[in-house]
């Protein structure tokens, strides 16, 4: 139990485009969704926190509107990179939290942006 | 603001050899910790936590004590197997919500790289 899924696995796009990425959980609602950005050889960093049916939390010195995040129900969030540009190729990963959960995180396998 | 913080990788070792990794933390409230486990193309587990001092989280055979005193959380195995080849991240989460009843956003150490060979 507990599966979040990521789609897509991996995308490449063209410098100015848009990118969508779902992140669902499976069997199990999330009041709560993560979503985390990781550069090669380096930590998770925590973008923004996505509660359904509100407006995303981010951290500092994420943009919120190049990063759009929509959560509008229960099992789906998605992250929108707008006008993407070389330097947000990354890899994205979300985690969601269950509802009512206390301690854990599920973690989806991640999503790699190249952005040529 | 909080930070966790591992030792370098990557870490290489012989099947049934003993593992350690180790992990420090700054935090300003009472925080709790975790580790997480990321297996080649899978998304972040939950291996083990613990939530208060002298706690002993353990799974799979890997152990982490929290030590308050030291703000440590080192992760331990007694003998490892190449199945255990993975990528392993210390966290912690400083609770909120009355009773401690939801946690905030958890914060990553850098990640250690485990390459078990047979």
């Amino acid at each position: 139990g507990a599966v979040v899924s990521q789609h897509p696995s991996w995308v490449i796009c063209k410098s100015g485009t848009s990118v969508k990425i779902e992140c669902r959980s499976l069997d199990f609602q999330a009041t709560t969704m993560f979503w985390y950005r990781q550069f090669p050889k380096q930590s998770l960093m925590l973008m923004a926190t996505s509660n359904e049916g509100s407006k995303a939390t981010y951290e500092q010195g994420v943009e919120k509107d190049k990063f759009l995040i929509n959560h509008a129900s229960l099992t789906l969030s998605t992250l929108t990179v707008t006008s993407a540009h070389p330097e947000d190729s990354s890899f994205y990963i979300c985690s969601a939290r269950v509802a009512g959960g206390i301690y854990e995180q599920f973690f989806g396998p991640g999503t790699r942006l190249t952005v040529l | 603001g909080d930070s966790v913080t591992q030792m370098e990788g990557p870490v290489t070792l012989s099947e049934e050899a003993f593992l350690t990794i180790n992990c420090t933390y700054t935090a300003t409230g009472y925080p709790s910790l975790f580790w997480y486990v990321q297996y080649p193309g899978e998304g972040l587990q939950l291996l083990l936590k613990a939530t208060k001092a002298d706690d002993k989280g353990s799974n799979k055979g890997f152990e982490a004590t929290y030590r308050k005193e030291t703000t440590s959380f080192h992760l331990e195995k007694g003998s490892v197997q190449v199945s255990d080849s993975a990528v392993y991240f210390c966290a912690l989460s400083e609770v909120s919500g009355a009773g401690g009843t939801s946690y905030g956003k958890l914060t990553f150490g850098q990640g250690t790289i485990l390459t078990v060979h047979p």
